[in-house]
């Protein structure tokens, strides 16, 4: 079974300019969610979907994030303009239902720094 | 919300036998006790879950007491390979069905040859 994909696996830009980063979850898996993991920290949830339907976006800063799940399979988050802070890795999962504590499959991540 | 609280960090060297403990004195009725484990450069990982007693499968065990305010993940004979962050979440209780993860800052265990 092949797992969650994500790309670019690095990316390095520099403040006030926008990125964009796309995840695949794994066939079948009607939920896919978007984290945040700052260096040293646990990943923090940005945004759930539950098929093509945001279930959770309530620490998502929305006035510089946006994401999408147009047709219900892959993904995209995008960040613009993007801030210093910003710099972390971004980390997609998806499971079968979104029920209450199912497991989660995750992806590699993608690394940004924001210069 | 039940919060958690770990130890930040741990030494082992390979082949002994590590217990990783997590608190969560505010542990609903109906949350799991859930483990992941992250490598440098990857996703989590789900290790195993458990919601009371002990639970077992190929890679660990989790030990959970009957007041459930604590659980003790347990790695028997260590390897290298298993130098990681290991993280103890509780589900987010009550009747909600959106899944949620509450990461906290997990456990880095560091084996040593």
């Amino acid at each position: 079974e092949a797992g969650v994909a994500q790309s670019p696996r690095y990316k390095i830009i520099e403040k006030r300019q926008s990125v964009a980063f796309w995840c695949n979850p794994i066939s079948g898996h009607a939920t896919l969610y978007w984290y945040q993991q700052i260096l040293g920290q646990g990943p923090k949830l940005l945004i759930q979907f539950q098929n093509n339907g945001v279930v959770d976006d309530s620490q998502l800063p929305k006035d510089r994030f946006s994401a999408e799940r147009l047709k219900g399979v892959d993904s995209t988050l995008k960040i613009q303009p993007a801030k210093l802070e910003d710099s972390a890795v971004y980390l997609c999962a998806s499971s079968f239902t979104g029920h209450h504590q199912e497991t989660q499959y995750f992806g590699p991540g993608t690394r940004l720094l924001v210069l | 919300l039940a919060k958690t609280t770990q130890p930040i960090s741990m030494d082992s060297y390979e082949g002994q036998e590590v217990n990783i403990t997590c608190s969560h004195n505010n542990i609903a009725t109906n949350d799991y006790i859930t483990w992941y484990q992250q490598f440098p450069s990857q996703g989590p990982r789900f290790i195993i879950q458990g919601y009371k007693t002990k639970v077992t499968n190929e890679v660990a065990s989790l030990f959970i007491p009957a007041d459930r305010k604590s659980s003790t993940l347990s790695l028997p004979r260590v390897s290298l390979s298993d130098t990681a962050v290991y993280y103890c979440l509780v589900g987010e209780g009550g009747s909600g069905n959106t899944g949620k993860l509450i990461f906290g800052q997990g456990t880095t265990l560091q084996v040593k040859p």
